[in-house]
């Protein structure tokens, strides 16, 4: 079945502790995306990769980090969170195919930073 | 800069009628992609339709269809044949490229809540 999965789901952590999300794809898709969502504010990309190795800024990389060292994985790394972190993350890759785009999304990780 | 807005922060349809989600945006780039997502009140993200700057055609899949009106800078997201478990949050989302600086870079509008009555 194809998926893209997450862990933890739901995170409550104290401001300060690094963490990581995992996410993984069994698609062997290139290029894959974190993004956050908050009430009033939407949903915002964080990080994307292009494919493995290569990795760019969205609209709110700060605080975060990301590593693409194979396809199907794309963590996502706090390395000191703090309480505006507390959000709600997804992870999707996706796939172009005769001009047209498919997208998968993760089920999502609900973060509290105390 | 690429921008994106939906000016519809919810609305109203009856079961089984057609039901029209505006989503307008602005960029300079004449190669990009715009997409529509689903979050029902389960907080799940749900890829809908894709349609590409240059596709000739309105993308449709199943009972969605994108009304993409190029010159106007439109893309609506037209759901025909509204069905209770349509109820949800919808979101307008668009990338540049490929071949612009911004490529993988997606923005989302701000969503559209619909809500579908028996």
């Amino acid at each position: 079945e194809a998926q893209v999965t997450q862990n933890p789901r739901y995170l409550i952590t104290v401001t300060g502790k690094k963490l990581t999300v995992t996410c993984s794809q069994n698609m062997n898709h290139e290029y894959m995306s974190w993004y956050r969502q908050d009430p009033g504010l939407g949903l915002r990309q964080i990080y994307y990769s292009m494919n493995v190795e290569v990795t760019d800024k969205g609209d709110v990389p700060e605080g975060y980090k990301v590593s693409r060292k194979e396809k199907r994985n794309f963590p996502l790394i706090l390395e000191s969170p703090s309480p505006n972190q507390t959000s709600l993350y997804f992870c999707a890759s996706s796939y172009l195919q005769g001009g047209q785009e498919t997208q998968y999304f993760g089920p999502g990780t609900r973060l509290l930073v105390l | 800069a690429q921008k994106i807005t939906q000016t519809q922060p919810g609305m109203f349809v009856q079961e089984k009628e057609a039901v029209t989600l505006d989503c307008t945006y602005d960029t300079s780039d004449p190669s990009y992609g715009l997409f529509w997502y689903k979050q029902p009140s389960s907080g799940e993200m749900i890829f809908l339709i894709y349609q590409g700057s240059y596709d000739q055609q309105n993308a449709t899949e199943g009972r969605y269809s994108l009304n993409f009106q190029k010159a106007r800078k439109s893309a609506n997201l037209v759901i025909s044949a509204s069905q209770l478990g349509d109820s949800a949050m919808y979101f307008c989302a668009m990338r540049e490229g490929p071949g612009s600086s911004n490529t993988g870079k997606l923005i989302f509008g701000q969503g559209t809540t619909l809500q579908v009555k028996p």
